[in-house]
């Protein structure tokens, strides 16, 4: 089964637009770390920000932000305010703590475009 | 800064080539990682090592293996290049620790022919 799944390949947001993008999981481990990153057509990959199965706030990093819903296990990624240069691939990863021996599982992405 | 670095951008080989990928971490990162990005599929776990000479594999080793010397150098081969193997590779490091992010070169395309 898909440990991480995005279900949105592609997305467009108007310029200053927020944006969400859709990031669910599935693990039985009760401690479990969700981790965004972008990847630009550079090719590489930009850790944006990471969440904690206990951690007791949403995690925020600027203009992102991380909508966790635990009982519904998803960890959206937002971004207010968007920006051309946010263009890029977006991909979702989770590090289950107890079971998994630090590997990350990564889901296969989201590509958003931001339009001027 | 963090810096990741591999050897090639772009590699292209023939089939049954033995190819060489190189990947080397300058911040002392216990852990290392190679995957393969191919679109649609998203990033796939090849092996990753959590010390110098240990190794486990990932999701999909068949037909490479690792080599880890040396805390900053990981190494992906390919025994035998097969046309199924043209993909973009990425490195990542990051140190232990439950919150630690991971550190991505710039990743290599690599064809083979």
């Amino acid at each position: 089964a898909q440990k991480i799944t995005q279900t949105q390949p592609g997305m467009f947001v108007q310029e200053k637009e927020a944006v969400t993008l859709d990031c669910t999981y599935d693990t039985s481990d009760p401690s479990y770390g969700l981790f965004w990153y972008k990847q630009p057509s550079s090719g590489e990959m930009i850790f944006l920000i990471y969440q904690g199965s206990y951690d007791q706030q949403n995690a925020t990093e600027g203009r992102y932000s991380l909508n966790f819903q635990k009982a519904r296990k998803s960890a959206n990624l937002v971004i207010s305010a968007s920006q051309l240069g946010d263009s890029a691939m977006y991909f979702c990863a989770m590090r289950e703590h107890n079971t998994n021996a630090g590997k990350s599982t990564f889901g296969d992405g989201t590509t958003l475009t931001v339009k001027p | 800064d963090v810096k990741v670095t591999q050897s090639s951008r772009y590699l292209v080989k023939r089939t049954g080539e033995k190819v060489f990928l190189e990947c080397v971490q300058d911040m002392d990162h216990e852990n290392m990682f190679w995957y393969r990005q191919d679109p649609g599929l998203g990033l796939r776990l090849i092996y990753f090592s959590y010390d110098v000479k240990m190794k486990e594999k990932g999701d999909i080793p068949e037909g490479y293996s690792v080599s880890r010397e040396k805390k900053e150098r990981f190494s992906l081969i390919l025994e035998s290049a097969s046309t199924n193997q043209t993909s973009m590779y990425l490195c990542a490091s990051n140190s232990q620790g439950t919150r630690n992010e991971q550190y991505f070169g710039p990743g290599t395309r690599l064809t083979v022919t």
